[in-house]
């Protein structure tokens, strides 16, 4: 069936880069998205790509994805105590937007 | 304007109680979302409206009853809830040109 996984835990030293990293299964996925939750906060919708793109870049984030290996990367450039969060990687899966979540990756920057 | 307006941010009920749970986004989205999600966990789909009707209930007790007034609101009622159901309830909306989807700050339920 569908499945999402990620590295449940990363830790940086501030100022480094980070890589966050992504598995799926669903070889149809439309979207492929980064949300980042800080404590007690909702999702915030860090950055998203579509499927027929290799990367994407946003200011400190650069999205790679391999359709091939079917792996996705999230890169945050100078990684500051601000980025500290849980980030979920997701794919959307059929036309109804259904999203398959991952289990969340936990970034904790250190000074 | 992307935002997701969740309202209220924090409600405390008792087992008997009827409350509502509202949500509202103004970017013209036509499809909107009802997440539930526990403590360190990701959201769990419960329903999905789409151009204001339900196209998706992901087998979610009747305790929960989503409603669509317009495609702007989104509301969840609430009626003899249990205490496994505390929990943070997000609102996502889905904007068709681009893949966006937006989520709410999320209404933090407690039932005592």
């Amino acid at each position: 069936g569908e499945d999402v996984e990620q590295s449940l835990f990363l830790s940086v030293r501030e100022g480094d880069s980070s890589v966050i990293n992504c598995t799926y299964t669903d070889s149809s996925s439309t979207y492929l998205y980064w949300y980042k939750q800080e404590p007690g906060a909702g999702l915030q919708l860090l950055t998203y790509i579509f499927s027929n793109m290799d990367m994407k870049q946003d200011q400190r984030l650069t999205v790679l994805l391999n359709k091939k290996d079917k792996h996705l990367s999230l890169r945050i450039a100078d990684t500051q105590t601000g980025d500290s969060a849980i980030y979920f990687c997701a794919e959307s899966a059929g036309n109804n937007r259904k999203l398959i979540w991952g289990l969340g990756t936990s970034l904790a920057v250190n000074p | 304007d992307t935002e997701v307006t969740q309202t209220p941010k924090h409600l405390v009920m008792g087992m008997t109680n009827k409350k509502s749970l509202k949500c509202e986004q103004h970017m013209g989205h036509r499809a909107m979302y009802w997440y539930k999600q526990k403590a360190k966990k990701p959201p769990e789909l419960m329903f999905v409206y789409s151009y204001e009707k339900l196209s998706i209930n992901e087998s979610v007790p009747s305790r929960f009853s989503p409603e669509c007034p317009n495609s702007s609101l989104l509301n969840l009622h609430l009626h003899a809830l249990q205490p496994e159901d505390s929990a943070l309830y997000l609102c996502a909306s889905f904007g068709a040109r681009g893949g966006e989807l937006f989520f709410g700050e999320g209404s933090r339920l407690t039932v005592l």
